[in-house]
């Protein structure tokens, strides 16, 4: 049974570029869930989505936006990228009918931005 | 505004003896609790998770403790392995949030043989 997967595992981009980071979910998944990961840090929230629509965000400007497809796969988009915005990207999944809270990450993507 | 803190940046522990990790939450909609652990270069594992219905649940070596009027939760490992060096988080989250998890910094754990 596979994890949660993520792609690329590593990205490096410059200031101003736009990103697309890619996830599948845990089998048996439905809904996923976006963190940004900072050195030194606890993951964020960044936003959740379910059937195919954003349903909860946290704090981030609108350049973090995001997609969830019909098979449940997700990507997290970001835009005019800043140096700060260098961090471990993690995608976590959990199922509607076992409740949200238990979630399964997938190993991230590391972005640096330079 | 920290909602979640995990106080020790670090802990060491000899195997065989007991780690106790701890975490103090502020707010006090929070109604669930979860613990992860994290090796460098892999995505946090889910290892224990704990309702606020609740005051203890036990996973094998794992045993969770939530005091509530304290606002304060702690993991127990017993007894510890040098596998069981790792980043441990603590995590928080309310009902309405459905599912947006609070996480703490992150307590280094190491099991010294």
């Amino acid at each position: 049974d596979a994890g949660v997967t993520q792609s690329p595992t590593h990205l490096i981009k410059t200031r101003g570029q736009q990103v697309t980071l890619r996830c599948s979910p845990k089998s048996g998944h439905d809904t996923v869930s976006w963190y940004q990961q900072a050195l030194g840090q606890g993951p964020q929230f960044i936003f959740q989505y379910y059937e195919e629509e954003e349903r909860q965000r946290g704090n981030f400007p609108d350049r973090f936006s995001g997609h969830q497809f019909p098979n449940y796969s997700s990507e997290l988009n970001v835009n005019a990228l800043w140096l700060g915005d260098s961090a471990l990207y993690l995608c976590a999944s959990s199922s509607s009918d076992r409740g949200y809270y238990e979630q399964y990450f997938g190993p991230g993507t590391r972005l640096t931005v330079t | 505004d920290q909602q979640v803190k995990q106080n020790s940046p670090s802990l060491s522990v000899q195997e065989g003896r007991i780690s106790i990790l701890n975490c103090d939450y502020t707010n006090s909609m929070f109604d669930y609790f979860l613990w992860y652990k994290k090796y460098p270069a892999e995505g946090p594992t889910f290892l224990i998770s704990i309702s606020s219905i609740k005051d203890k649940n036990e996973d094998g070596r794992f045993t969770v403790f939530l005091n509530k009027s304290a606002k304060h939760l702690s993991l127990h490992i017993v007894p510890s392995q040098p596998g069981d060096s790792a980043v441990y988080f603590c995590a928080a989250s309310s009902g309405g949030s459905q599912g947006n998890l609070i996480f703490g910094k992150g307590t280094k754990l190491s099991v010294k043989p």
